[in-house]
C-alpha cells in the first residue's frame, strides 16, 4: 500500500468547511483513497472512499486530484463533534488491511 | 450498519496473569478479522490477521506466543495477552471487513497492566 502523508493537525472554526489535505504520490492504479475518523478513545469510523473520481456522500466529499496524487477530505460545516483524528488511508483491494499513518487532528472551535 | 463489539471496554489485571479480549461481529459473517493496538497519542498498529478455522497471521515483532489469536467462528475472535505486563498496557482495536468496500472496527478495550 503506498506511503499517505498529512499535516499534523488542523483547526477549524464550528460552521465552516474542513478541508483536509493528504499526498499519495505513489499510489498505484489499482489502490484506492480511503478516509477514516478516530474520536478519542473510539475505534475507528470509516468516512468516504474513491479510485480517481470525486465521491460525496452524507458525511463528506472527497477531491482526488487528476494524477491521483493527493486528495482533499471536505467536511462541509464542521462542527465540534468533528473534532478527530482524520486518517488517509490507501489500499488495494476490499478485504485487505488498513495501515495507519499518524493521521490529521482536527480541532473544531467555536 | 454492520457493528462489530468488543468485550470488555475497559480492563484492569495484574502483571503476570492473562487477558482475554473478545471480538464480535453482530450482523454478519467475518473470516477474516484484524487486531490493532495504540498507544497514547500514537496511531492504530496492526498487530495480527485473525483467520477462521486457521491460524493467524502476526506482523513483524509481535509476539505469536505473547498475543494468543483464537477465531472461533464466524462471527468471534479473541485476543489473549498472556502474562501481561505493563508495557502492554494499551488501547486494543479489532476490525473486520464488511460488504464491498468497508471495515467495521470495534469500539476498543483498553488494557492497564499494574
Amino acid at each position: 500500500d503506498a506511503k499517505t502523508t498529512q499535516p499534523t493537525s488542523m483547526d477549524c472554526a464550528e460552521g465552516r468547511a474542513a478541508n483536509l489535505p493528504c499526498n499519495h504520490s505513489t499510489i498505484s492504479g489499482n489502490e484506492y483513497v480511503y478516509w477514516y475518523r478516530q474520536i478519542h478513545s473510539q475505534g475507528p469510523q470509516y468516512i468516504i472512499h474513491g479510485l480517481k473520481n470525486n465521491e460525496t456522500n452524507e458525511m463528506a466529499s472527497l477531491i482526488i486530484t487528476e494524477d491521483r496524487k493527493s486528495s482533499t477530505l471536505i467536511l462541509p460545516h464542521a462542527t465540534l463533534r468533528d473534532t478527530a483524528v482524520y486518517y488517509c488511508i490507501s489500499r488495494a483491494g476490499t478485504a485487505s488491511k488498513l495501515t495507519f499513518g499518524t493521521g490529521t487532528r482536527l480541532q473544531v472551535t467555536l | 450498519g454492520a457493528v462489530v463489539s468488543q468485550h470488555p471496554s475497559w480492563v484492569i489485571c495484574k502483571s503476570g496473569t492473562s487477558v482475554k479480549i473478545e471480538c464480535r461481529s453482530l450482523d454478519f459473517q467475518a473470516t477474516t478479522m484484524f487486531w490493532y493496538r495504540q498507544f497514547p497519542k500514537q496511531s492504530l498498529m496492526l498487530m495480527a490477521t485473525s483467520n477462521e478455522g486457521s491460524k493467524a497471521t502476526y506482523e513483524q515483532g509481535v509476539e505469536k506466543d505473547k498475543f494468543l489469536i483464537n477465531h472461533a467462528s464466524l462471527t468471534l475472535s479473541t485476543l489473549t495477552v498472556t502474562s501481561a505486563h505493563p508495557e502492554d498496557s494499551s488501547f486494543y482495536i479489532c476490525s473486520a471487513p464488511g460488504g464491498s468496500y468497508e471495515q467495521y472496527f470495534g469500539p476498543g478495550t483498553r488494557l492497564t497492566v499494574t
